[in-house]
């Protein structure tokens, strides 16, 4: 089952944050986050064991809550580079499977 | 660097063709995928290898089935090609903490 992102889409004026949700029906094991640039294949951004652990990766983090399983991945100060198509996927119980989302579709502006 | 290759980047099949969809990784990775994209759909899981001759169903396997005779290679096919599954493929790769995907291949079913 496919986890839930929110919002769809969003449209940000350089320098502003944003944040993404992703959350699951299921009980997770880890969440990973991807980001896709038009024309070109998902990239790996990082991965958030279960723990309730945050991480960062130059400005965007991420937190993961086991307990809400849910996890947010934070942009701050947005460049145009940041522009894509961020994806969640999820491993719930044992094994390696990873299961997407349907993508936050983020637009940065001038 | 990770290098997973999807044989072909565009293809055009006639409805009823058995299709087959190659990816090929170097890195000696114990799992891979095969994910669908399509627009407002997200990334949907077909089937997921973690061993030679390993598999496991994904969110949408109806009309497909897969092949891992060896480590490296994982190859999609779709047993009798229809116009529904005209869309884009992607190929993961990699070890439980992150996913280097291939290039993808657009298929055309005419």
């Amino acid at each position: 089952q496919q986890p839930v992102q929110s919002p769809q889409a969003v449209i940000l004026r350089e320098g502003e944050d944003a944040v993404i949700n992703c959350s699951s029906s299921k009980a997770l094991y880890s969440v990973h986050w991807y980001r896709q640039k038009h024309g070109e294949a998902p990239v790996f951004l990082m991965i958030l064991l279960k723990g309730g652990e945050q991480k960062g990766h130059e400005k965007i983090s991420a937190s993961f809550n086991e307990k809400k399983q849910q996890s947010s991945l934070y942009l701050t100060a947005s460049q145009l580079s940041y522009s894509g198509t961020y994806f969640c996927g999820t491993v719930t119980g044992g094994g390696n499977k990873l299961t997407f989302g349907t993508g936050t579709q983020l637009k940065v502006e001038l | 660097d990770v290098k997973v290759t999807q044989s072909s980047r565009y293809l055009v099949k006639r409805t009823g063709e058995k299709v087959f969809l190659e990816c090929v990784q170097d890195m000696d990775h114990e799992n891979m995928f095969w994910y669908r994209q399509d627009p407002g759909l997200g990334l949907r899981l077909i089937y997921f290898s973690y061993d030679v001759k390993m598999k496991e169903k994904g969110d949408i396997p109806e009309g497909y089935s897969v092949s891992r005779e060896k480590k490296e290679r994982f190859s999609l096919i779709l047993e009798s090609a229809s116009t529904n599954q005209t869309s884009m493929y992607l190929c993961a790769s990699g070890r439980s903490y992150g996913y280097t995907f291939g290039s993808g291949t657009r298929l055309t079913v005419v």
